[in-house]
């Protein structure tokens, strides 16, 4: 019963450098979100896919790529990494943008960049 | 845009005793979602309790209960019977219920609740 399952858990990163956060989820879920949690504050949205094919920014969109690469999985991208993207990120999934059935999230990836 | 306001950064209860969690929220629709999701130290984000607007009932889940009151946007948690295993960070969240907005959560920034023995 996996669930929303994110890997890495933990990576450091230098400054510039690229990476990319993989999130699968074995729900049927068509909709896939990315988020991120930094101290103090609660989780702001990054991207999100609706479906299948689509991918729209959320809250906080700069530096970031995503694809949703078929309906289970969904990929966030940090080209060139800065201090300011250490945080930790969670996936979720739901099973569609307009539904009354809550995220389910990931376990999280603790991301450091020096 | 909405927002969601948690105005008790930390918070502390006696086991076994009962602890109300603050939450308010911002928003122009009359329609949406409340959730109430528990993030313990291995950092899950747990699905805790829920609550539609249209419905005047208040919703339980065991230990768990609200109290929604959508003239003053307020969506305050309830714990009952505390146990260690309550101790955790507790982010109330909205969501409308259609519209642009609806692929999106909205959080507060928390309360972390500890639990003495």
């Amino acid at each position: 019963n996996a669930g929303v399952t994110q890997t890495p858990k933990f990576q450091v990163l230098k400054t510039g450098q690229s990476m990319t956060l993989q999130c699968a989820q074995d729900m049927n879920h068509n909709s896939m979100y990315w988020y991120r949690q930094d101290p103090g504050m609660g989780l702001r949205l990054i991207y999100y896919s609706a479906s299948e094919g689509t991918t729209d920014k959320g809250e906080v969109p700069n530096g970031y790529n995503v694809s949703r690469l078929n309906k289970r999985e969904f990929s966030l991208r940090l080209e060139s990494a800065a201090p300011s993207q250490t945080s930790v990120y969670f996936c979720a999934s739901r099973l569609r943008s307009y539904s009354n059935q809550p995220q389910h999230f990931g376990d999280g990836t603790r991301l450091s960049i020096l | 845009a909405q927002t969601v306001t948690q105005s008790q950064p930390e918070m502390s209860v006696q086991e076994a005793e009962t602890v109300t969690l603050s939450c308010t929220y911002d928003t122009s629709e009359s329609d949406y979602y409340l959730f109430w999701y528990k993030q313990p130290p291995s950092r899950q984000m747990i699905l805790v309790i829920r609550q539609e607007a249209y419905k005047q009932q208040n919703a339980t889940e065991n230990r768990f209960s609200v109290n929604f009151q959508k003239a003053a946007k307020s969506f305050s948690l309830k714990i009952s019977d505390s146990q260690l295993g309550d101790a955790a960070m507790y982010f109330c969240a909205y969501r409308p219920y259609s519209g642009a907005g609806s692929y999106q959560l909205t959080f507060g920034k928390g309360t972390k609740l500890s639990v003495i023995p």
